[in-house]
């Protein structure tokens, strides 16, 4: 069975600082694709950033890059430069090729950013 | 706007009356989802579309649940006879060919309270 697990309900991080948001998987599909959303509280959900399981480098968008651990099964999303704006629920999903291709998602990460 | 769109954005109705969300996925997108999401958690997979064929349904969907996609364009997901449980925010998601690598788009969701 597909899995993913966000260990961290909420987390502070001070306005210009880095903060990284844990994400481990499970799956025994040798396929498939993480990825992160953001929540703000309008609940809207919004893609960030996007790996796959053959891609040999991390993925980077701008402030936000994905530590992508494959052999200890981790995606963790580090935000940089951190803004006030960023405060929102981050959740962390995957897409598998078995099970249909539905995207399952960990229960998510608060961010507080403080100013 | 050529994102995911839904309607209503907002529902309050009285327990055992039955409500209806409609999905317009974005235009050249052929699958589509529906999500639940309660507050804290993070989107439950309810059932996806694939054009018209509704091709997989989560357990979590029980018999008051009924969702469609007529022509392989917009879909609509009725709830029958509502329960205060089912109090929570729907979504809905498109996406293109069914590949790993393929995020899905989310809409802004449906509240629904059920009172």
């Amino acid at each position: 069975a597909q899995k993913i697990t966000q260990t961290q309900p909420g987390m502070f991080v001070q306005e210009k600082e880095a903060v990284t948001l844990d994400c481990t998987y499970d799956t025994s599909d040798p396929s498939y694709g993480l990825f992160w959303y953001k929540q703000p509280s309008s609940g809207e959900m919004i893609f960030l950033i996007y790996q796959g399981s053959y891609d040999q480098q991390n993925a980077t968008e701008g402030r936000y890059s994905l530590n992508f651990q494959k052999a200890r099964k981790s995606a963790n999303l580090v935000i940089s430069a951190s803004q006030l704006g960023d405060s929102a629920m981050y959740f962390c999903a995957m897409r598998v090729n078995t099970g249909g291709f539905k995207t399952i998602f960990g229960a998510g990460t608060r961010l507080f950013v403080k100013a | 706007d050529t994102g995911v769109s839904q309607d209503p954005r907002h529902k309050i109705t009285k327990r055992g009356q039955n409500v209806t969300f409609r999905c317009d996925p974005i235009s050249e997108h052929n699958r589509l989802y529906w999500y639940r999401q309660t507050l804290g958690q993070g989107p439950e997979f309810l059932t996806y579309f694939q054009n018209e064929a509704q091709l997989e349904k989560s357990r979590l969907l029980s018999d008051r649940f009924s969702a469609e996609r007529p022509k392989g364009s917009f879909s609509t997901l009725e709830i029958q006879r509502t329960e205060q449980g089912d109090s929570a925010m729907y979504l809905c998601a498109s996406s293109n060919l069914p590949e790993a690598g393929n995020t899905i788009y989310f809409g802004e969701g449906s509240w629904l309270t059920v009172v």
